[in-house]
Parts: structure tokens; C-alpha cells; sequence
């Protein structure tokens, strides 16, 4: 079965470089999520989108933005790296179903962001 | 606010004994769903099983069985017969019903090191 797929796995940045990255979720899941996961912590959720509109946002700074485009892809861009923003990032995909039931998260594999 | 804790930073078995993983957490919601996600040493994040706040019923799945208690919120997890390759970091979830579409954000617990030796 098909699962999220993210790119690229790893990324090496200087400090005040930007990075984006890419997350294709698995097909016919309308929801995407982005979560980041320091050394030793859980994840944390930043941000999800349903329907390509942002439907939720957590502790994201305001030099991340992200967006969800009409193939329900979703790239979440960081600027001006900070040496903290060394994580590993998830994007999670799922169906969403109407009258308040949620469907499970199925989480890509990450991608490893390491800030110089 | 919506809460998860583990209270087990770490625990250490040998392979075959049992080994339960604890999970607490808190919600003002009536409708929520519960999760279990296995982190293994590669990184992934593994989804195990997904519970809603109404179905109380355990579960087991092969050698995995789920222990879901509202009167206690909590909803524990059992390895039976560990093996070194269930050595992993377990992550209990949390998700909140908001209205009548839920969006579902996760809310995690800190997690269990799981370490299984031989």
C-alpha cells in the first residue's frame, strides 16, 4: 500500500538559510500534517490542512509557512534557520470523515533537518 | 487542554517476559480518540492502533493487547512474549473532537524507551 512520502530525507542548512520541505500524502487522504520532533521529545504539532485550507495551527514559528496545493501535496518552507530548528519533521495523511470522527494519522518517514 | 502522560521514561526487559506500557491523559471533551505509535531506532513513526472514546471494549492483536479505562483515563499497552525487536520508544496519542469536523491534531505523551534484551 502506498504510504506519505516525504522529501528529502535529510537536509543540511547554515543558520539563516532557508529549507523546504516536501510531503505527498497517501492518495485520496484530504488531510496533511506537520509535526517536529527534537532529539529525545515528541512530536510536536505545527500546522495541518484540509482540503488545501489551513484547518488547525500549533506552535509554529512565524518564519515557517506551509501549504497544501491542489494535488494535496503539502511543502512547509523555514527561514531564517535557527540552530534550534534542528528536528526531525513529519508530515501525517488522513481521510477525513464529517460529523466529528477522525480517521487515523499515517506518518512519512521524516525528514532530518540539521541547522549549521 | 488536552494532556498525555507516560509516566515510564524507560524500561528494560529480557526477551519472553511481559511488559505493560503506561498511558494517562486528560481531555474536557466526551468524544476523543486514542492512539499507540512505535518509534523503532530507524525513526519512523508506526501507527499500532486507534481507540474512540466510546469503544471500551481491549483489544489484542497477535501479541499486543490494549487495556482502555475511561473510569481511570488511561489506556495501557501490553507486549506479551517481548522480542528484542519490539525495542522501540511508544508513543501514546491524543486527539480531540472539535465541533462537528474534526481536524485531529495529535497531542503526544513523552513517550516510553522500550529496550528488549536477549
Amino acid at each position: 500500500a502506498a504510504g506519505v512520502i516525504q522529501s528529502p530525507r535529510h537536509l543540511i542548512k547554515e543558520k539563516r538559510e532557508t529549507a523546504t520541505l516536501k510531503c505527498y500524502p497517501i492518495p485520496r487522504h484530504d488531510t496533511v500534517y506537520w509535526y517536529q520532533q527534537g532529539p529525545g521529545q515528541d512530536p510536536q504539532f505545527l500546522i495541518s490542512f484540509y482540503e488545501k485550507m489551513q484547518s488547525d495551527k500549533g506552535s509554529i514559528p512565524d518564519r515557517f509557512s506551509a501549504q497544501q496545493f491542489s494535488d494535496y501535496h503539502s511543502e512547509l518552507n523555514m527561514s531564517s534557520l535557527e540552530l534550534g530548528d534542528s528536528a526531525l519533521y513529519f508530515c501525517a495523511s488522513s481521510s477525513q470523515v464529517g460529523g466529528g470522527s477522525t480517521d487515523t494519522q499515517y506518518f512519512g518517514p521524516g525528514t532530518r533537518l540539521t541547522v549549521l | 487542554a488536552q494532556k498525555v502522560t507516560q509516566a515510564q521514561t524507560e524500561i528494560s526487559v529480557v526477551e519472553k517476559e511481559d511488559v505493560t506500557l503506561d498511558c494517562v491523559y486528560e481531555t474536557r471533551d466526551t468524544t476523543y480518540y486514542l492512539f499507540w505509535y512505535k518509534q523503532p531506532p530507524s525513526g519512523e513513526l508506526v501507527f499500532l492502533i486507534r481507540r474512540n472514546s466510546f469503544d471500551e471494549q481491549n483489544e489484542i492483536s497477535g501479541r499486543y493487547s490494549w487495556n482502555f479505562q475511561k473510569s481511570t483515563s488511561s489506556f495501557n499497552f501490553t507486549i506479551t512474549a517481548s522480542q528484542v525487536v519490539d525495542s522501540a520508544v511508544y508513543f501514546c496519542a491524543l486527539s480531540e473532537s472539535a465541533g462537528g469536523t474534526s481536524y485531529g491534531k495529535l497531542t503526544f505523551g513523552q513517550g516510553t524507551i522500550l529496550t528488549v534484551h536477549p
